[in-house]
C-alpha cells in the first residue's frame, strides 16, 4: 500500500468555480502534510502545509485535514487558467516527504 | 540568491554510460535530497542527506550513489546508466532550523534520457 493516495484525474473545472483535490494516506501517525503544485516541465512548489486537524486558509487556497479518516484535501476557490497544473499531496516521513502521483487540474477560461 | 540550482537541465545517454548529476543550493540547508520522477509513480526518493558529511540511502537507491561534497553540494551519480533510469531528476533542499523546517526547496530538475 502507498503512503499516500491521489486521484490521478484529470479533474477540469471551469474559471470561477470551486476546484477539490483529495488525499489520503495510510500511516495513522502521520502528524504533517504539504500540498505542491508543479507546473508542466517545472519543478514542485510549495503551497500549503497543514498539522492540525480542520481547515487552513490562504487566499483562495484552503487545506483541509481529517486525522481521524486519514485524508487531506485543497480546495482552490475562483479557479483560474492560471491554477492549472499538477498538485502533489505529501506526507513527513522520518527524514524526507512521501508524495502522491499527484491530479492534474485544468481551468477551462 | 538563485536556491537550489541544477546542472546540466537535459542529458542523453546510452546503455552503460555513466554521469554525475550536480546539485548546489545557496540557502544554507543542511538536508539535501534527490528524486526521480516517472509518470503515475510520483517523486520517489533516491538517496537524502541530512548533514554535511552523512548520506543515506531513500526508496529507491540501486543504481545510483550520491556524494555530499559539502554543504553546499549533493551530487548523484550514474555508474552505468540503464534504459530504466530514464527520468527526471530533482534535487531539493530544506532548512532543519528556523522557519519553515518543513519545506523542501526543489531545483528546476535534470531530464535524462537513456538509450
Amino acid at each position: 500500500q502507498k503512503e499516500v493516495e491521489q486521484n490521478s484525474g484529470p479533474l477540469s473545472v471551469p474559471e470561477g468555480a470551486i476546484a477539490s483535490l483529495n488525499c489520503t494516506y495510510s500511516d495513522r501517525g502521520s502528524q504533517s502534510f504539504f500540498w505542491y503544485r508543479q507546473y508542466s516541465g517545472k519543478s514542485p512548489e510549495l503551497i500549503m502545509s497543514i498539522y492540525s486537524n480542520g481547515d487552513k486558509e490562504d487566499g483562495r487556497f484552503t487545506a483541509q485535514l481529517n486525522k481521524a479518516s486519514q485524508y487531506v484535501s485543497l480546495l482552490i476557490r475562483d479557479s483560474q487558467p492560471s491554477d492549472s497544473a499538477t498538485y502533489l499531496c505529501a506526507t513527513k516521513g522520518a527524514n524526507n516527504l512521501f508524495f502522491g502521483t499527484g491530479t492534474r487540474l485544468t481551468v477551462i477560461p | 540568491n538563485a536556491g537550489v540550482t541544477q546542472t546540466p537541465k537535459f542529458q542523453v545517454l546510452k546503455t552503460g554510460q555513466s554521469m554525475t548529476l550536480q546539485c548546489a543550493q545557496d540557502m544554507n540547508h543542511n538536508s539535501m535530497y534527490w528524486y526521480r520522477q516517472d509518470p503515475g509513480m510520483g517523486l520517489r526518493l533516491i538517496y537524502y542527506s541530512a548533514s554535511e558529511g552523512t548520506t543515506d540511502k531513500g526508496e529507491v537507491p540501486n543504481g545510483y550513489n550520491v556524494s555530499r561534497l559539502n554543504k553546499r553540494e549533493f551530487s548523484l551519480r550514474l555508474e552505468s546508466a540503464a534504459p530504466s533510469q530514464t527520468s527526471v531528476y530533482f534535487c531539493a533542499s530544506r532548512a532543519i532550523a528556523g522557519a519553515n523546517t518543513d519545506t523542501q526547496y526543489f531545483g528546476p530538475g535534470t531530464r535524462l534520457t537513456v538509450l
